[in-house]
């Protein structure tokens, strides 16, 4: 099964508003990141949150993370239509063992 | 800044032959990384490489296999090819302890 899971699959949404993405993981983690990918193209590193912390913010993103829940949040503030894309999280569990990456979330801003 | 550039963009192979995809990764990053996209799927870890030793294996085929070179490029050989391993590989490569992956823009291989 997936380690990471996120809801919703889809989320439309008009532009100015926020878009908020939940994400859930089931093993311990050594830190959780988040990543854009526009249609067909590379993965771009947005935000990583290591197990310690507990909310991170980087410009408009603003990720949470509740270990005890096993969970993960994206909030995009004041959306724009250029961040329809897919967002995905992904979990490390340390070492060279690679991201599991969630099914993502394909976001699309309405002008 | 240097980002992870893969090569070639874009692949067409026939079924049953072989592709060799190629990574050269951020220098001074120690650790490489292959994930396969399938179309409208979630990447997915298929091997890593740690200062040119194989690390850890996920998902890869017996029919693939990949190796890193000691100026730290890595290449990934596809056999056999089938229709459903049309796909996006990318390659990351990320530094130990920093965190954070860089992903090269992937190629797109297209077995028909």
């Amino acid at each position: 099964s997936q380690q990471g899971e996120e809801d919703p699959q889809a989320l439309s949404i008009q532009e100015g508003e926020n878009a908020t993405m939940n994400c859930s993981y089931k093993t311990s983690i050594n830190n959780l990141q988040w990543y854009r990918q526009n249609s067909g193209r590379g993965l771009v590193h947005l935000i990583l949150i290591r197990s310690n912390e507990r909310e991170k913010h980087s410009g408009r993103l603003r990720v949470t993370l509740d270990t005890s829940k096993k969970s993960s949040s994206l909030l995009i503030t004041a959306s724009r239509a250029a961040d329809t894309a897919s967002y995905f999280c992904a979990t490390d569990v340390g070492g060279a063992d690679g991201l599991t990456f969630g099914k993502g979330t394909h976001l699309i801003i309405q002008p | 800044a240097a980002g992870v550039i893969q090569s070639p963009r874009h692949l067409i192979k026939e079924k049953r032959e072989t592709a060799t995809l190629k990574c050269y990764p951020i220098p001074r990053h120690d650790t490489v990384y292959w994930y396969q996209q399938g179309p409208g799927q979630d990447p997915q870890f298929l091997i890593s490489f740690y200062e040119k030793m194989q690390s850890d294996k996920g998902s890869i085929p017996d029919r693939f296999s990949a190796q890193q070179f000691s100026d730290y490029h890595s290449e990934l050989n596809m056999s056999s090819l089938e229709l459903g391993d049309s796909a996006l590989y990318f390659c990351a490569s990320s530094a130990t302890g920093r965190g954070g992956y860089t992903f090269g823009s992937g190629t797109r291989l297209t077995v028909v």
